[in-house]
């Protein structure tokens, strides 16, 4: 099982918009609503930005936004702010109870 | 509010097994719909599933790594477990320990552990 594909980088200026892909399969994100994002800074732990494709936990703020089209999942970032300069990670339920993540996009604010 | 905690030695022999507890506190590890797994990163890279726990003792493995790993919970104490045996250098990492929505997401993550693998 491979891992999902994202663009190594992202960037752009503080108040404009950042759209993150994360590129799988139909064994993975084409087959399952289960994809989730992740935000990680560095020397941390992640934090749950979106869940089941577009849901977004209580405290994320609603510049965060999900969606899916086939084997693509997406990410988008409104209104960027330097606080969301950050690694993203998307992941995905593979089936047979497995797991996958993506590889992981830098966005720079700046 | 929910706590995860890794504790583990931070450096580990080639060939050795790697062994590391996860404390949960703040709720109960038996908790139904939950399940709680480990998740690794290696230095610079990205984040990669380790294996998955039930409190009734269910286990579900990354099938790269599944003749390595074994995970196993303690309810009694609130602990889960992972042992990875034969580690080389691509072993070394930051372990994380997580709640998982099953089907779906890592809603908790412990702060992780550097685990370096070296003689």
């Amino acid at each position: 099982q491979s891992a999902l594909t994202q663009p190594p980088s992202a960037s752009g200026s503080p108040g404009q918009s950042v759209t993150i892909s994360c590129t799988g399969t139909s064994s993975d994100i084409g087959d399952y609503n289960y994809v989730s994002w992740y935000q990680q800074h560095p020397g941390k732990a992640p934090k749950l930005m979106i869940s089941e494709v577009s849901q977004r936990p209580s405290g994320v703020p609603d510049r965060f936004s999900g969606s899916k089209s086939g084997n693509t999942a997406s990410l988008t970032v409104s209104g960027l702010q330097a606080e969301d300069e950050a690694d993203y990670y998307c992941s995905s339920y593979a089936g047979s109870n497995f797991y996958v993540f993506g590889t992981g996009t830098k966005v720079t604010v700046l | 509010q929910l706590q995860l905690q890794e504790s583990g030695p931070g450096l580990v022999k080639p060939s050795e097994t790697l062994s590391l507890t996860c404390t949960v506190s703040g709720g109960s590890i038996s908790r139904s719909s939950y399940y709680w797994g480990w998740i690794r990163q290696p230095p610079g890279k990205g984040l990669e599933y380790i294996g998955t726990i039930y409190y009734s003792g269910s286990t579900y493995y990354n099938p790269s790594l599944k003749s390595r790993v074994t995970i196993s919970v303690d309810t009694s104490k609130n602990q889960f477990s992972l042992k990875l045996s034969s580690v080389t250098a691509a072993d070394t990492a930051v372990y994380y320990c997580a709640r998982h929505v099953w089907f779906s997401h890592v809603d908790y993550w412990g702060q992780g552990t550097l685990v370096t693998v070296s003689s």
